[in-house]
């Protein structure tokens, strides 16, 4: 397709269940990134793919959370045990190589993830 | 380390108002300056960019001036439009190594005709 595309668009699920949020990028998009948006609050940093290089993990909230991305490919957010506070929208966004660190990225819809 | 506060909404307009949402930013050198837009049932999408202090960012009427003085980037909007209603988001990107966008809490604009 022509955008970034996210599913499921909504997810809901009961707490210590395990879910997984899946991204496609757009086509020849190197970079990859992962954000989070709880209610009432900005889009959080999770985490960030560059090609084959090592992923930025820095902003994984915790050990529950991973996620993968194979070469410029999809990627999967995965949450284990998943808890009330990470209801949240997480946004998945990609970037060509001339757009990184210019800020310029482009946006899915995002996945809504509710936790009972 | 950076961080970007923006006015809480909504806010409420009649068609042909004038708009300002404030932005500012607290930032280590001289960040990158955006605004983000996101319409109902849509991704985030890139509206507007300044890259330097007292560069104008401009798109479908919204300008936005990234004062380095204030640390301000607010977004205004001569005449709004019905179709404006969306949420903006005021975000900043570092100018060393690898920065990660960071953006503000969203500004909610719905716009009645």
């Amino acid at each position: 397709g022509a955008g970034v595309s996210q599913s499921p668009s909504n997810k809901v699920t009961e707490k210590g269940k395990d879910v997984e949020l899946r991204c496609d990028p757009i086509s020849g998009h190197t970079a990859l990134y992962w954000y989070r948006q709880r209610l009432g609050q900005g889009l959080e940093f999770l985490i960030y793919f560059q090609g084959n290089s090592a992923p930025d993990k820095s902003g994984l909230p915790s050990d529950r959370f991973s996620a993968e991305r194979t070469g410029e490919s999809v990627s999967t957010l995965t949450i284990q045990r998943t808890q009330q506070e990470d209801s949240a929208v997480y946004l998945c966004a990609s970037s060509p190589l001339a757009g990184i660190n210019t800020g310029e990225l482009f946006f899915g819809e995002g996945s809504r993830l509710t936790v009972l | 380390g950076n961080s970007v506060t923006q006015m809480e909404g909504p806010v409420t307009l009649s068609e042909e108002a004038f708009l300002t949402i404030n932005c500012t930013y607290t930032a280590t050198g001289y960040p990158s300056l955006f605004w983000y837009v996101q319409y109902p049932g849509e991704g985030l999408q890139l509206l507007l960019k300044a890259t330097k202090a007292d560069d104008k960012g401009s798109n479908k009427g919204f300008e936005a001036t990234y004062r380095k003085e204030t640390t301000s980037f607010h977004l205004e909007k001569g005449s709004v439009q019905v179709s404006d209603s969306a949420v903006y988001f005021c975000a900043l990107i570092g100018n060393t190594g690898f920065q990660k966008l960071v953006f503000g809490t969203g500004t909610r604009l719905l716009v009645s005709p």
